[in-house]
């Protein structure tokens, strides 16, 4: 069964610092992989995605990932945080064969900018 | 993408009530699903709502407590029924495999529905 680890439940960086945040996935082939975020009261809205190609994706918001194939990893980065990325960000992995498969969230990890 | 949106934003309820959540989408989807959040937790998948037929329910879930249906490509409803305050939570409708996406996995979430059950 597919799963997704995001281990760092709470972070806090100081505005203007690097941001990594970790997510580490279980699936038995090349997944589909996701970055969400959600603030505060909001539904989630989706970051960026790796399908296929390319392991380093670009997203919304000055936001990028890197697939890492050996180390099951799709880990999120931004090289300047600024105070509205505190929210919570969740990743999340799909199945690719055929149809729809199911997508299995992370348990989430919330980020808390400080000035 | 998609424009979703929800009815209501937000409800409190009486334990033993039901409540029904819209969902409505802006262009027509292949797929589309319900989702709960409950407090500082992530998301857990209730069902897939199948257009015409009845949906398909992850294990834990089941019709009778969280009945869902969906008439066409760009609505469905859940309901929420026998309320109890183990129910109060976030329900999120996200839709899948729009016109041109990249697979049905790629996913757009609605703004949620906050549930207090008292």
């Amino acid at each position: 069964a597919q799963s997704v680890t995001q281990p760092d439940i709470h972070i806090t960086v100081s505005e203007g610092a690097s941001l990594e945040l970790r997510c580490n996935y279980s699936y038995g082939a090349t997944p589909y992989l996701f970055w969400y975020v959600q603030s505060p009261g909001q539904g989630l809205q989706l970051l960026l995605k790796y399908f296929s190609g390319d392991t380093l994706v670009q997203g919304i918001k000055g936001f990028e990932a890197e697939f890492k194939r050996s180390q099951s990893s799709f880990n999120l980065r931004k090289p300047s945080v600024h105070w509205s990325d505190a929210a919570e960000y969740f990743c999340a992995v799909g199945g690719r064969s055929g149809g729809y498969q199911k997508v299995t969230f992370g348990t989430g990890t919330k980020l808390q900018v400080i000035p | 993408s998609a424009v979703i949106s929800q009815k209501p934003s937000r409800d409190i309820c009486q334990r033993g009530t039901s409540l029904t959540i819209q969902c409505q989408v802006d262009s027509q989807v292949t797929m589309m699903f319900w989702y709960r959040q409950q407090p500082g937790q992530s998301l857990t998948l209730i069902a897939t709502a199948n257009q015409g037929s009845e949906a398909t329910y992850e294990s834990g879930f089941v019709i009778d407590k969280f009945p869902i249906s969906r008439p066409n490509l760009t609505f469905s409803t859940l309901t929420v029924s026998n309320m109890s305050p183990e129910d109060s939570s976030i329900y999120l409708c996200s839709v899948g495999g729009l016109a041109g996406g990249s697979s049905y996995n790629e996913q757009f979430f609605g703004p949620g529905t906050r549930l207090t059950v008292l």
